[in-house]
C-alpha cells in the first residue's frame, strides 16, 4: 500500500537558519503530494501541495518540489522564525478517497 | 466562519463506558473524515464519509464506529473504549468527494484519554 516517510525530529534551528524536511513516498501511480501544517492545539492546515512530478508548491515561504526519480518532496525554507515553530506532516493522495500522512515531524525554532 | 466543531477538546473516561465525540461542518462539505493522532505514527483514518448515509471504513476503524445522517455532522462513537484508544481525535471535510486538488479542513481535535 501506499505510505509516507519523513525524517525523525524534533528539528531544533535558530531563528534565520535554512530549513529541510525531507518526505520520501512509496505509491503506484501518480499521487498527489502535499504539506500540512499544526501549530500548537490546533488541527492541520495545509500549506502547499503539488500535483504532478517537478511541479512546486510553494506559501509563507516554504518551498517543496515534486520528484519522481527520487518518490521525495521535500519541504524547504531559505530563513525560518520562531513562529515556524510547529509539527510538519507529509502527504500523499492516490486514487481512492484517503489521504496517507507520515509520521509528523516537529519544528523549534530558537530566537 | 467557516469551520469544523468538535466537541469536547478533553474527554477522559473509562473503559467500558459509551462516548460519542461530536463533528460539525458548516461548508456544505460533502466528504468528512476522523483520523486519530499517535505519536511516531502521524495521522491515521478512522472512516470517512462521501455524503449523507455514505460511510466507508479507513485504516483503523476497530472500536468505532460513524454516521452519517445529516450533512454537516459525521459523530465518531466508541461503544466500549479501551486504554489503546486514548488517542488525539481529528475531524476533517472537504468540499467534494476527495479530488486530488481539494484540501481538507481539520476540526481542534479532541483529546481522548481511556482510563
Amino acid at each position: 500500500g501506499d505510505s509516507v516517510t519523513q525524517m525523525e525530529g524534533p528539528v531544533t534551528l535558530s531563528e534565520e537558519a535554512f530549513l529541510t524536511i525531507n518526505c520520501t513516498y512509496t505509491a503506484t501511480g501518480y499521487p498527489s503530494l502535499f504539506w500540512y501544517v499544526q501549530y500548537p492545539g490546533e488541527g492541520l492546515q495545509l500549506l502547499l501541495k503539488a500535483t504532478k512530478a517537478d511541479d512546486k508548491g510553494s506559501n509563507k515561504g516554504f518551498e517543496a518540489t515534486y520528484r519522481k526519480e527520487t518518490t521525495s518532496f521535500h519541504l524547504e525554507k531559505g530563513s525560518v522564525q520562531v513562529s515556524d515553530s510547529a509539527v510538519y506532516f507529509c502527504a500523499l493522495h492516490n486514487a481512492g478517497n484517503m489521504l496517507t500522512f507520515g509520521g509528523g515531524t516537529r519544528l523549534m525554532v530558537k530566537p | 466562519e467557516a469551520q469544523v466543531t468538535q466537541n469536547p477538546r478533553y474527554l477522559i473516561t473509562v473503559t467500558g463506558k459509551k462516548l460519542t465525540v461530536t463533528c460539525s461542518q458548516n461548508m456544505n462539505h460533502e466528504y468528512m473524515s476522523w483520523y486519530r493522532q499517535d505519536p511516531g505514527l502521524g495521522l491515521r483514518q478512522i472512516y470517512y464519509s462521501m455524503n449523507v448515509e455514505v460511510t466507508d471504513k479507513g485504516d483503523v476503524p476497530e472500536g468505532y464506529k460513524v454516521s452519517r445522517k445529516e450533512k454537516r455532522n459525521f459523530p465518531l462513537i466508541l461503544e466500549s473504549p479501551s486504554p489503546n484508544q486514548t488517542s488525539l481525535y481529528f475531524c476533517a471535510s472537504s468540499p467534494r468527494s476527495f479530488a486530488t486538488n481539494e484540501k481538507l479542513f481539520f476540526g481542534s481535535g479532541t483529546q481522548l484519554s481511556v482510563l
